[in-house]
């Protein structure tokens, strides 16, 4: 069975930096793209990015880049999503997902259960 | 504001057929798949039709979609109550990435 597994809700301040994980497993890991979405509260979705775990090949939305690293390990099957200098406006929930097929002509079919990440002074 | 259009609500009651519409351009639904994603309330997107029309396995085939153009539609017939949720639209662009539609609720009166 497919399964995303993220890492839990985090509370942060202003500034502070944060790594948000998603565990991959029931499948190889390595030969799918792995995407990172967010939903701000009362929001839709929003592309953020995508990996390829077997070259850590890297794609940012222009409205994410420079403000995100994305990353991921393959020996321990788990995407990374990170921040240096959190804003409250980061606050949102963020899904990983596992894109189905190549890149371009993929769903995402499998979601994580979300990480809620709440930014406040 | 969505580089895809839906509409923000579409309503109907248990049984009747209900659209959900989805709006793009030349450089994304155009010429590009499109995929829609299903949120119940509390709980993470799931994915409801794949590659513009393909339904993934345990999907109900009272949900079916279509395109033409720059534009694609979401069609469930058969309403029920556990069909309320929102609807999100979404299609590789040129530029090799994915835009989202703004969403719409569907409320099942």
């Amino acid at each position: 069975e497919v399964q995303l597994v993220q890492s839990g809700a985090e509370v942060k301040k202003p500034g502070e930096s944060l790594k948000i994980s998603c565990k991959g497993s029931g499948y190889s890991f390595t030969s799918y793209w792995i995407a990172w979405v967010r939903q701000m509260p009362g929001k839709g979705l929003e592309w953020m990015g995508i990996i390829y775990p077997g070259d850590s090949d890297t794609r940012y939305s222009p409205s994410f880049q420079g403000q995100v690293t994305i990353s991921a390990d393959k020996s321990i099957t788990t995407a990374y999503l990170q921040w240096s200098s959190l804003e409250a406006s980061d606050t949102a929930t963020y899904y990983c997902a596992r894109l189905d097929y190549d890149f371009r002509s993929g769903g995402l079919d499998h979601w994580g259960p979300g990480t809620q990440v709440t930014v406040s002074s | 504001q969505s580089v895809l259009t839906q509409p923000p609500s579409v309503s109907g009651t248990p049984g009747q057929r209900v659209t959900i519409s989805c709006s793009g351009g030349s450089s994304n639904i155009g010429s590009n798949f499109v995929y829609w994603y299903q949120q119940l309330p509390g709980t993470a997107p799931k994915l409801l039709i794949n590659r513009d029309n393909q339904r993934p396995s345990g999907v109900p085939d009272r949900f079916s979609g279509s395109k033409s153009g720059t534009s694609a539609s979401l069609a469930i017939s058969g309403l029920r109550s556990e069909d309320e949720a929102d609807y999100y639209c979404a299609a590789w662009d040129d530029s090799l990435n994915v835009l989202f539609g703004g969403g719409t609720k569907l409320t099942v009166l």
